[in-house]
C-alpha cells in the first residue's frame, strides 16, 4: 500500500513564475491536508481538503495561493507569481476519515530563485 | 486558539541512555488527541506515538513512552535506550476532537535529538 506520493520532490522556480505542487493520497484516504514549514520551524496548517471541497483554508495566505482536490486525480496546491519567501518545504498528509491520524508525504521543498 | 510549546531547541543523549522531551500545550478543550512526530534529515514526518486525551494511561510504543498530565497540559516524550537512529528534530503536536473542528495539526516549534554514540 503505498504512502503519501508528493512531486515533484524539489522545485525550483524564479520570483514571479507559478509553482504547482502535487499529493496523491493513500488508498482509500479523501481527507487531505497541507502545511508548510518554514526553514527552522514547525509545519504550519494551511487548507484542508476533501474530494472537491475546501473545508478550512484559514491557514491560506489570501492571495497567490489555491488548493484544490479534484474528483479525479491528485490534490494540487498552486502558488502563482512566487516571491523569495514562499521558499519553503510543503507537506501534504491524508486521513481517511476526520479523526484517523494523518501520515504525510515526503514534502516538495520549493526554491525561490 | 491553541498553542504548542516545546521549550528544549536542542537536546543530547548517549547512546543507549534515556531522554525526555518536553512538551506544553493550551487549550480549553476537554478532548483532544496530541502526536509525536520525528523528522529526520530526510525530511519525512514519521508519526511516533500519539495519545488521547480521555485516556489516563500513557501510551507506549516500544521504545517510546508519553508522560500525559492533562492537568498541567504537559506531553513529555521519553526515549528509552537511545540509538543513533533516533537523532533527528522532534515535532510535537495538538488536535482537536471536537465534534466539527477539522482536523489540522497544531505543532511546536521542535527539538533537535542528537544521539552521541
Amino acid at each position: 500500500n503505498a504512502g503519501v506520493m508528493q512531486n515533484p520532490r524539489h522545485l525550483v522556480r524564479r520570483r514571479g513564475q507559478e509553482a504547482r505542487l502535487r499529493c496523491s493520497p493513500m488508498k482509500g484516504h479523501s481527507h487531505v491536508y497541507w502545511y508548510r514549514q518554514l526553514p527552522e520551524e514547525g509545519l504550519k496548517f494551511m487548507v484542508y481538503l476533501q474530494k472537491e471541497n475546501i473545508i478550512d483554508e484559514s491557514g491560506m495566505p489570501k492571495e497567490r495561493f489555491s488548493a484544490e482536490f479534484p474528483k479525479e486525480g491528485p490534490s494540487i496546491l498552486r502558488i502563482q507569481q512566487v516571491v523569495r519567501g514562499d521558499s519553503a518545504a510543503y507537506f501534504c498528509a491524508s486521513s481517511p476519515a476526520l479523526n484517523q491520524p494523518q501520515h504525510f508525504g515526503d514534502g516538495t521543498r520549493l526554491s525561490i530563485l | 486558539a491553541q498553542t504548542v510549546t516545546q521549550s528544549q531547541p536542542e537536546m543530547s543523549v548517549q547512546e543507549a541512555e534515556t531522554v525526555t522531551l518536553s512538551c506544553t500545550y493550551d487549550t480549553s478543550e476537554s478532548d483532544y488527541y496530541l502526536f509525536w512526530y520525528k523528522q529526520p534529515p530526510s525530511r519525512q514526518m514519521i508519526l511516533v506515538i500519539r495519545q488521547e486525551a480521555y485516556k489516563q494511561q500513557n501510551a507506549t510504543e516500544n521504545r517510546f513512552s508519553v508522560n500525559f498530565q492533562k492537568a498541567a497540559k504537559s506531553f513529555s516524550l521519553k526515549i528509552s535506550d537511545s540509538q543513533l537512529g533516533d537523532a533527528a528534530m522532534y515535532f510535537c503536536a495538538y488536535r482537536s476532537a471536537r465534534g466539527g473542528a477539522t482536523n489540522k495539526l497544531i505543532f511546536g516549534t521542535g527539538t533537535l535529538l542528537a544521539v552521541q554514540p
